[in-house]
């Protein structure tokens, strides 16, 4: 079965900082992995999504992600974040086959000025 | 533009009541799903379905129920609305098909409130 763990609930951070948010997978099989982004009152977005190929992966927004396989994570990066920023961050992951996407539980990302 | 619409975007009703989330999606998906997500953040699966005629129960247990009867329309209904309902609805869609890669598309939300 697969899982999602996103180590940290919430991340304050001020305004121009750089940021990683954590996300750690687990899966007998080749993944799919995602990361959305949800602002209040919204639904989620796609910020970037890792299939195959280059493990570095440039999203919307300035974010990027490394997939690592050997330590089964998929961080995702930002040099320098804004106060727009502010919102929940979701990380997924996805095999061929399976019916739908498996969620983490989600991190707040809090940009302060 | 292809897109994905919930509505209402805000509902609150008391309890007893039936209620129906509407979902529709023009993105030619045959995939969808909808999920309750609590004030804690965490998305829960609780129905899906690959195709006209076709929906399952997904990982969390609901009172709700749903139907397919169109492929681009796929309505959550709650026959007695109760408080233990409160919470955010999203509809998501995604393709099907041997090169899916499960990439869902996601409404904006229903934000239900049960007094």
């Amino acid at each position: 079965a697969q899982s999602v763990t996103q180590l940290d609930s919430q991340v304050p951070v001020f305004e121009e900082a750089p940021v990683e948010l954590r996300c750690n997978y687990s899966s007998s099989v080749s993944v799919y992995l995602f990361w959305y982004v949800q602002y209040p009152n919204q639904g989620l977005q796609l910020l970037l999504k890792y299939l195959s190929g280059s493990t570095l992966v440039k999203g919307i927004n300035g974010f990027e992600a490394e997939f690592n396989k050997s330590q089964t994570s998929f961080h995702l990066r930002k040099p320098s974040v804004h106060i727009s920023d502010t919102a929940e961050y979701f990380c997924a992951v996805s095999d061929r086959g399976r019916r739908a996407l498996t969620f983490g539980s989600g991190t707040r990302l809090q940009v302060q000025p | 533009e292809a897109d994905i619409y919930q509505t209402p975007r805000y509902l609150v009703i008391g309890t007893g009541k039936k209620i129906t989330l509407e979902c529709s999606q023009t993105m030619g998906h045959d995939k969808m799903y909808w999920y309750q997500q609590d004030p804690g953040m965490e998305l829960h699966l609780i129905h899906y379905s690959y195709g006209v005629n076709s929906t399952e129960k997904g990982d969390l247990s609901s009172e709700s129920t749903v139907s397919r009867i169109r492929t681009e329309h796929f309505p959550l209904t709650l026959e007695s609305a109760r408080p233990s309902h409160t919470s955010q609805y999203l509809c998501a869609s995604s393709e099907s098909g041997p090169s899916s890669y499960n990439e869902q598309f996601f409404g904006p939300g229903t934000r239900l409130t049960v007094l």
